[in-house]
């Protein structure tokens, strides 16, 4: 079936150091793909949007010049953090909509831990 | 806007005991609403949702959930858990819009660790 790779699964990294994170889809086309981080002991919370061929829609709160996103092909979303800091340290995960068929569905990537030291 | 509330962050139960892992959401408009289950070392899986209908849905794997509109509800109930049950659950909740639902932007409760033990 349908599903989404997120890679790397985790990463350590340096204050100052950027970190991209690839969302992919398998054996579907997501023209929208969205992102959400969890923070210890809180909800998955939404970042933003990504939409193939154009800019990310972000949700309040979120530095778009610090979490950029790339959607440039129906297969693959990235998300950079720029100049990760401590408090970036979180869980990202990605999903994508497979909207072929009669039925859409939701699959989630698999996560990416960033520690920043 | 939407709001989730898991009422339990962490649930220990023993082998073949009943559970109930309890949601509460609000929303000024109405909602699609979701269970997540994410195994350990695993991504989220999509466990069970209510769009319409029968207010009470089931999974392939035993559990069910109800929906309660009144009480703005939606528990997920099992009634014997396995080992293989825990994981961490989240329930989740999408709003209804006239276009069809968008199932990508999700809002998420704190989620509950479901342990089962021997």
């Amino acid at each position: 079936g349908a599903v989404v790779s997120q890679h790397p699964s985790w990463v350590i990294c340096k204050s100052g150091t950027s970190v991209k994170i690839e969302c992919r889809s398998l054996d579907f086309q997501a023209t929208t793909m969205f992102w959400y981080r969890q923070f210890p002991k809180q909800s998955l919370m939404l970042m933003a949007t990504s939409n193939e061929g154009s800019k990310a829609t972000y949700e309040q709160g979120v530095e778009k010049d610090k979490f950029l996103i790339n959607h440039a092909s129906l297969t693959l979303s990235t998300l950079t953090v720029t100049s990760a800091h401590p408090e970036d340290s979180s869980f990202y995960i990605c999903s994508a909509n497979d909207r072929t068929g009669a039925n859409e569905k939701l699959f989630f990537g698999s996560g990416t831990q960033l520690s920043v030291l | 806007a939407q709001s989730v509330t898991q009422l339990d962050s962490q649930v220990p139960v023993f082998e073949e005991a009943p559970v109930e892992l309890r949601c509460n959401y609000s929303s000024s408009v109405s909602v699609y609403l979701f269970w997540y289950v994410q195994y350990p070392n695993q991504g989220l899986q999509l466990l069970l949702k209510y769009l319409s209908g029968s207010t009470l849905v089931e999974s392939i794997n035993g559990f069910e959930a109800e929906f309660n509109k009144s009480q703005t509800s939606f528990h997920l109930r099992k009634p014997s858990v396995h080992i293989s049950d825990t994981a961490e659950y989240f329930c989740a909740v999408t709003p209804l819009n006239a276009g069809g639902t968008s199932y990508g932007k999700l809002t998420f409760g704190q989620g509950t660790i479901l342990t089962v033990h021997p």
